[in-house]
């Protein structure tokens, strides 16, 4: 089955400081990988839609500028939490969609990276 | 956009017994309704999904349904075990391409409990 991996799981930064976050499908290509993130005790909201070779697409609400995403690979996908502060704290979660849409693979998760901010 | 709303947000129950666990959805073109179960600190576990062109599936002791019509789908465990207890998300996705390509939107979530 598709297997996608993330990594770090955890990751303990200072504020200010920036945070990259991969997440790779292992045995399958991903057009396209979405980033959600989960805080406590909550739902998961999506970010940003990630498309191979062009512009992540961001949520309303969501800082482009903040939480840099690229996908210059068709299984690989990166986000960058840049100039982080506390209350970026949360769960990062990538999610990533066969290119050959087989079934729904697309919808399996990595997982996830805890992120805290001191 | 699309709006899921999940309820009841907290569940307990006696194992043995039926947990069900509702959603519904506000866009009429979502065609597709995945369930998945989080454990704390881990990934989402997809346990079950259903498309619109079905009306009910089943797999072992759980089971989806869905209404069109009403826009509403609901997730069935019979037989429940403490081993159930976690957090459950409906999602919606209309699978059309262009922009909605992909996008899963999730509900509030259900803490489910079984008592042993």
């Amino acid at each position: 089955g598709a297997v996608v991996s993330q990594h770090p799981s955890r990751v303990i930064c200072k504020s200010g400081t920036s945070v990259k976050i991969e997440c790779r499908s292992l045995d399958f290509q991903a057009t396209t990988m979405f980033w959600y993130r989960q805080f406590p005790k909550q739902s998961l909201m999506l970010m940003a839609t990630s498309n191979e070779g062009s512009k992540a697409t961001y949520e309303q609400g969501v800082e482009k500028d903040k939480f840099l995403i690229n996908h210059a690979s068709l299984t690989l996908s990166t986000l960058t939490v840049t100039s982080a502060h506390p209350e970026d704290s949360s769960f990062y979660i990538c999610s990533a969609r066969d290119r050959e849409d087989r079934g729904y693979y697309g919808y399996t998760f990595g997982s996830g990276t805890r992120l805290t901010v001191v | 956009g699309e709006n899921v709303e999940q309820h009841p947000s907290t569940l307990s129950v006696q194992e043995g017994d039926s947990a069900v666990i509702k959603c519904t959805y506000s866009d009429s073109a979502s065609n597709y309704f995945p369930w998945y179960k989080q454990e704390l600190g881990k990934r989402p576990q997809l346990i079950i999904d259903i498309r619109s062109n079905v009306g009910e599936k089943k797999d072992q002791r759980i089971a989806v349904t869905l209404n069109k019509t009403a826009k509403h789908f609901s997730l069935h465990i019979t037989e429940t075990q403490p081993e159930d207890s976690a957090v459950y998300f409906c999602a919606a996705n209309r699978d059309a391409g262009g922009t909605s390509y992909g996008k899963l939107t999730f509900g509030q979530g259900t803490i489910l409990t079984v008592h042993p």
